[in-house]
């Protein structure tokens, strides 16, 4: 299965920008999607493929990926933001799916 | 606009076998893709599989002795079955829309909670 791997928490001071990461093997090779999780719900799509946002989404969330890490970045965060974030992309045999540990992000 | 609903017991004895099922609405369970996903409490999530809607199905390996999804395209509903739980088990239990050739999860059930205990 996936073995990504992300950072457990990062905080962020409200308006300011802030830029979550998803290490692995397989990101050299597929792109990683973003889900925003907030407590007690389901988690969302924000991002997906080279940069994609769904309908709905703002603008603010951004993606990038870069050799064996993919970058979800919040720019200008807001309160609403305050979220577990996590990552998921196919496995390097390509057949599998999983999922990074998630970050919690705070907004300050 | 696709909505997911999962549904079955709450409560699952150790050692018996777990099922749920989910309700596809506002759009056909053909020509796409289903998937489980669960998270236990507090933690992250975990991929247990997906279906096609022919019936074809793709487990995670840690979990592939014990899972079984399967489809009913006459009820627009897919299942799944995870065998021989513990209490390790214990998670809430979400099924998904797969989007490929994107492969995300771009539709979600509200999820439910499924805990194993005597």
């Amino acid at each position: 299965s996936s073995e990504l791997t992300q950072d457990p928490a990062v905080s962020v001071a409200l308006g300011q920008t802030v830029r979550i990461t998803c290490q692995g093997d397989s990101l050299r090779s597929y792109y990683a999607s973003w889900y925003q999780q907030k407590p007690g719900q389901a988690p969302v799509l924000v991002i997906y493929g080279k940069n994609n946002r769904p309908s709905g989404i703002p603008d603010r969330f951004s993606g990038s990926s870069s050799g064996n890490t993919a970058s979800l970045t919040i720019t200008g965060a807001q309160a609403e933001d305050e979220a577990d974030y996590y990552c998921n992309s196919r496995d390097s045999s390509g057949h599998h799916l999983g999922f990074g540990g998630g970050t919690k992000v705070t907004v300050l | 606009q696709v909505q997911l609903q999962e549904s079955g017991p709450g409560l699952v004895k150790p050692s018996e076998t777990l099922s749920l099922s989910c309700t596809v609405s506002g759009g056909s369970i053909s020509n796409y893709y289903w998937s489980w996903i669960r998270q236990p409490p507090g933690k992250g999530l975990e991929w247990i599989g997906y279906i096609y809607y022919s019936g074809s199905t793709n487990y995670n390996p840690s979990l592939k002795s014990r899972v079984t999804i399967s489809v009913d395209t006459s009820k627009n509903q897919f299942s799944l079955k995870l065998s021989s739980v513990t209490a390790a088990d214990t998670a809430v239990y979400y099924c998904a829309k797969l989007a490929r050739p994107a492969w995300v999860f771009d539709y979600w059930g509200q999820g439910t909670l499924v805990t194993v205990s005597s």
